[in-house]
C-alpha cells in the first residue's frame, strides 16, 4: 500500500512566521505535488516536482516555495506566512505514466492557521 | 479560469436510491478523468477514472460516464449508502499536461438512512 505522510495534521501559526510542511512517501514515487484545498475553491496546484532537486510552479505559488532533496521527501515552505494562506494543505505522490491513469495518492492534509 | 467544473455543491439522496454527480470540463486536451472521495480530516482516495477513448467505465456499485462531445462526466453510484456521504471532487489530466490534475470544486454527498 502507498502511503504518503505529512508532518502535521494541525498546525497555528503566527503572521510572518516561516513555516514549513514535510510530505514524505514511501513508494519511490517520482511526482510529488502540493495542493491547498478551500471551500467553494476544490484542490489548487501549488508546486509539483517530477524529481529530485526539480521542481515546477503550479496555478498558486505565490508566497511559497518548496525543496526536494531527497526522492520520497517534498517541502512546502511559506516563507512569511499570512492570513489567507489559512487552508488545508494536501500532499500527493505519483509514478509517471502509471496506467496513463496520473492517480494520485494523497496524504491525510495538514490543517493549517495564521493568526 | 475553472476548466473542471462541478456545478453542483451538495447533493442529498436516500440511501439505497442513485447518486448522480456532474461535471464539466472546458479543455479539449483533457484526456483522462478521475474521481476522488474525501472525508473530513482525511485526503482525498481515488475512486475510479475513464480515458476519454471510452465512455463507460463501471466498478462495483461506482459507473462513470464520459460525453466528450458535450465535454460531460457524470459519476452514478447504485445503490447508495450512508458511508459515500462525502465530498466527491471530479479531476482530469491532459497528455501534455506533465501529470498533473486539474481538479473541480467538488460536491458534497449526503445520503440518509
Amino acid at each position: 500500500d502507498v502511503k504518503v505522510t505529512q508532518s502535521s495534521r494541525y498546525l497555528v501559526k503566527r503572521t510572518g512566521e516561516k513555516v514549513f510542511l514535510e510530505c514524505v512517501q514511501d513508494m519511490d514515487h517520482e511526482n510529488m505535488f502540493w495542493y491547498r484545498q478551500d471551500p467553494g475553491l476544490g484542490l489548487r496546484l501549488i508546486y509539483f516536482s517530477y524529481d529530485v532537486k526539480m521542481k515546477e510552479k503550479g496555478d498558486i505559488p505565490e508566497g511559497y516555495s518548496v525543496s526536494r532533496e531527497k526522492k520520497e521527501r517534498f517541502s512546502l515552505i511559506l516563507e512569511s506566512a499570512s492570513t489567507n494562506q489559512t487552508s488545508m494543505y494536501l500532499c500527493a505522490s505519483s509514478i509517471p505514466g502509471q496506467g496513463r491513469s496520473n492517480e494520485q495518492f494523497f496524504g491525510p492534509g495538514t490543517r493549517l492557521t495564521v493568526l | 479560469d475553472q476548466q473542471v467544473k462541478q456545478n453542483s455543491p451538495s447533493l442529498s439522496v436516500q440511501e439505497g436510491r442513485i447518486s448522480i454527480l456532474n461535471c464539466d470540463y472546458t479543455n479539449s486536451m483533457f484526456d483522462y478523468f478521475l474521481w476522488y472521495k474525501k472525508y473530513p480530516a482525511e485526503g482525498p482516495t481515488f475512486l475510479i477514472s475513464i480515458s476519454s477513448i471510452k465512455d463507460k467505465n463501471e466498478d462495483g456499485r461506482f459507473t462513470v460516464f464520459l460525453n466528450k462531445s458535450a465535454k460531460h462526466l457524470s459519476l452514478h453510484i447504485v445503490p447508495s449508502q450512508p458511508g459515500d456521504s462525502a465530498v466527491y471532487f471530479c479531476a482530469a489530466s491532459a497528455i501534455t499536461g506533465f501529470q498533473k490534475l486539474v481538479f473541480g470544486t467538488g460536491t458534497r454527498l449526503l445520503v440518509s438512512p
